[in-house]
């Protein structure tokens, strides 16, 4: 079943401004990350939010977390025509029988930073 | 270090064909897992695996077995394949649980015509 949903399905802007995509879950959470999928390549970890945390900082990235919404956002900062890429949330959640931890990934915000 | 290491890239297959999609993973991690991506889908867990000879099922898991008899390898088997499971399959593995930072493969291409 599908737990993060990011917002928007697609973006599109110009080299140097800011990105921001958001993401949605429905249950309670351990931890929510953040990944990166260049085409045709497989998807690489960009940063993790406990759920105790608020606000997280990687580079040019900043993740926000808002367990009362149970929502996140992604905010990439000085885009750049390199950060074209689809970005995923996915979300640790314990499975039905409460004990392994597994993620759940929603379907991914396309992003395209135009030079 | 060469991390996830998914072979092979590209596959084509029969209808009722079988064929093991082979992953190795070099960190020493005891955490493994099996995904699916389809368009507009996401990523959809298959299998997965908490150490040697330690396997269970995620959310698609018909018509794929696995198993895990070394650290390194965990390979995915398509019994009987059918064009449903066209589809792109990336193996991931993790350090300190299935809930922490994942890493990906390349990703295997496989059309079941």
């Amino acid at each position: 079943s599908q737990q993060g949903e990011e917002d928007p399905q697609a973006l599109s802007i110009q080299e140097g401004e800011n990105a921001t995509m958001n993401c949605s879950y429905k249950t309670s959470i351990n931890n929510l990350q953040w990944y990166r999928q260049n085409s045709g390549r497989g998807l690489v970890h960009l940063i993790l939010i406990r759920s105790n945390e608020r606000e997280k900082h990687s580079g040019r990235l900043r993740v926000t977390l808002d367990t009362s919404k149970k929502s996140s956002s992604l905010l990439i900062t000085a885009s750049r025509a390199a950060d074209t890429a689809s970005y995923f949330c996915a979300t640790s959640e314990k499975n039905s029988g409460g004990s392994n931890y597994k993620l759940t990934f929603g379907k991914g915000t396309l992003l395209t930073v135009n030079p | 270090n060469a991390g996830v290491t998914q072979t092979p890239k590209f596959q084509v297959l029969k209808t009722g064909q079988s064929m093991t999609l082979q992953c190795a993973q070099d960190m020493n991690h005891e955490y493994m897992s099996w995904y699916r991506q389809d368009p507009g889908m996401g990523l959809r867990l298959i299998h997965y695996s908490v150490g040697a000879g330690i396997t269970d099922q995620g959310e698609v898991p018909n018509g794929y077995n696995v198993s895990r008899s070394t650290t390194e390898d965990f390979p995915l088997r398509l019994l009987s394949a059918a064009p449903s499971q066209t589809s792109v399959y990336f193996c991931a593995s993790s350090y300190r649980g299935l809930h922490t930072e994942a890493f990906f493969g390349q990703g295997t291409r496989l059309t079941v015509v």
